[in-house]
C-alpha cells in the first residue's frame, strides 16, 4: 500500500463548477500537509500547506485536514480556465532527521472547460 | 525571487550512455532532493543531499547515483542509461525550519530525459 493515495483523475469540470480533491495517508507520524499545483511542462509550486486538522481557506482555495480519518482535500470554488493543471497532495514529517522529505500522491489532472 | 535551475529542458540520450543532470539553487539551502515524475506514479524520490558530501537514498536509488560536491549544487548521474530511465526529472531544495526538517520545496523547471 503508498504511503499517500490519490486519485489521478482525469476530472474536467465546467468553469464555475466546485473541485474536491482528495488523498489518503497511512503513517499517522506525518505532521504537515500541502498541496501543489503543476502547470504543463513547469515544476511544481506550492499552494496551500497546514499542520492541524480542520479547515485553511485562501481565495477560492480551502484545504482540510481530518488527522482521524488520514484525509485531507482540497476544494477549489468558482473553478476557472486558468485553474487547469496537476494538483499534488504532500505530506511530511517534521521530524529532525526528516530533513524536509516530502511523500507525494499521484497526482490529479484537472481541466476546467470555459 | 527564489530559484531553482536545472541544466537542461530536454535531453536525449542512447542506451548505455552516462547522463549528467545538474541542479543549482540560490537559497542557501541545505536539503536537496531530485525526483522522477512519471503519469499515474506521481514523484517518486530517487536521492536527497542534507549538505555538502552527504546523501541518502530516496525511494527508487537503483541505476542512479548523485553528487553534492558545493551547497547550491546538487547533480544526479544515471552511470548506464536505460529505456526504463526515460522520465521527467525534477529537483528540489528546502531550508532547514521546524525541527530540522523545512516545509516548502522549491522545484526547478524539469529535465524531460528520454534515453533510445
Amino acid at each position: 500500500q503508498k504511503e499517500v493515495e490519490q486519485d489521478p483523475g482525469p476530472l474536467s469540470v465546467p468553469e464555475g463548477a466546485i473541485v474536491s480533491l482528495n488523498c489518503t495517508y497511512s503513517n499517522s507520524a506525518f505532521q504537515y500537509f500541502m498541496w501543489y499545483r503543476q502547470y504543463s511542462r513547469k515544476g511544481p509550486e506550492l499552494l496551500m500547506y497546514t499542520y492541524s486538522s480542520g479547515n485553511k481557506e485562501d481565495g477560492r482555495f480551502t484545504a482540510q485536514v481530518d488527522k482521524s480519518s488520514k484525509y485531507i482535500s482540497l476544494f477549489i470554488r468558482d473553478s476557472q480556465p486558468s485553474d487547469s493543471a496537476t494538483y499534488l497532495c504532500a505530506i511530511g514529517d517534521a521530524g529532525g532527521t526528516s530533513y524536509g522529505k516530502l511523500t507525494f500522491g499521484q497526482g490529479t489532472i484537472l481541466t476546467v472547460h470555459p | 525571487d527564489v530559484k531553482v535551475t536545472q541544466s537542461s529542458r530536454y535531453l536525449v540520450k542512447r542506451t548505455g550512455e552516462k547522463v549528467f543532470l545538474e541542479c543549482v539553487q540560490d537559497m542557501d539551502h541545505e536539503n536537496m532532493f531530485w525526483y522522477r515524475q512519471d503519469p499515474g506514479l506521481g514523484l517518486r524520490l530517487i536521492y536527497f543531499s542534507y549538505d555538502v558530501k552527504m546523501k541518502e537514498k530516496g525511494d527508487i536509488p537503483e541505476g542512479y547515483s548523485v553528487s553534492r560536491e558545493k551547497k547550491e549544487r546538487f547533480s544526479l548521474i544515471l552511470e548506464s542509461a536505460s529505456t526504463s530511465q526515460t522520465s521527467m526529472y525534477l529537483c528540489a531544495s528546502t531550508g532547514s525550519g521546524v525541527s530540522g526538517g523545512g516545509v516548502e520545496q522549491f522545484f526547478g523547471p524539469g529535465t524531460r530525459l528520454t534515453v533510445l
